[in-house]
């Protein structure tokens, strides 16, 4: 069935360090492609998305492209700082589907 | 974006009674809700979809006698658990959107533990 894999967390990094949280989709038809991003205390925000193959979602330095032929949508920041300190979603919704499917979360430490 | 609001965000409950938690669209009418569960470490399940004015579509294996959600209204859904007990204590997020193939925007999230 649909299903999203993620790196489990947390990860912990030191500011201005590279990110990578790796994201991984099992999907039937042709799925569009989220992250999303929890900071402490509020809601599920979308931070990027992808819509088709090859796709690259970037927002507030953040990036993910949409690579069909491996079924991944890697999430990438060149620089992280204190402020990304956040749960990240991977998540997907399928053709012909209304509700996301998502993956586990991985939790970011940004340590200054 | 668009704000949604969930109330409450923690809940302490006793077993066997009922929990009511509320989501509401604050700046834009809500046509269809989205209820999910998560576990520790595990990922947000969805349980249920609502659409305003009628009965809400459940995922396979959850109980609808057990997890009432009315969508009574454009703004507001709400998700009571009846009769609750120690293996419902979980995290419930909400979602809504206005229109088909709209972006979806989240609740806060609440914290059920049942004792």
């Amino acid at each position: 069935g649909d299903s999203v894999t993620q790196m489990e967390g947390p990860v912990t990094l030191s500011e201005e360090a590279f990110l990578t949280i790796n994201c991984t989709y099992t999907a039937t038809g042709y799925p569009s492609l989220f992250w999303y991003v929890q900071y402490p205390g509020e809601g599920l925000q979308l931070l990027l998305k992808a819509t088709k193959a090859d796709d690259k979602g970037s927002n507030k330095g953040f990036e993910a492209t949409y690579r069909k032929e491996t079924t991944s949508f890697h999430l990438e920041k060149g620089s992280v700082q204190v402020s990304d300190s956040a749960v990240y979603f991977c998540a997907f919704v399928d053709t012909g589907r209304r509700a996301l499917t998502f993956g586990s979360g991985t939790r970011l430490q940004v340590q200054p | 974006g668009a704000v949604v609001s969930q109330h409450p965000s923690r809940v302490i409950c006793k077993s066997g009674t009922s929990v009511k938690i509320e989501c509401r669209s604050l700046d834009f009418q809500a046509t269809t809700m989205f209820w999910y569960r998560q576990f520790p470490k595990q990922s947000l399940m969805l349980m249920a979809t609502s659409n305003e004015g009628s009965k809400a579509t459940y995922e396979q294996g959850v109980e609808k006698d057990k997890f009432l959600i009315n969508h009574a209204s454009l703004t507001l859904s709400t998700l009571t658990v009846t009769s609750a007990h120690p293996e419902d204590s979980s995290f419930y997020i909400c979602s809504a959107r206005a229109e088909a193939d709209t972006e979806a925007f989240f609740g806060q999230g609440t914290r059920l533990t049942v004792v």
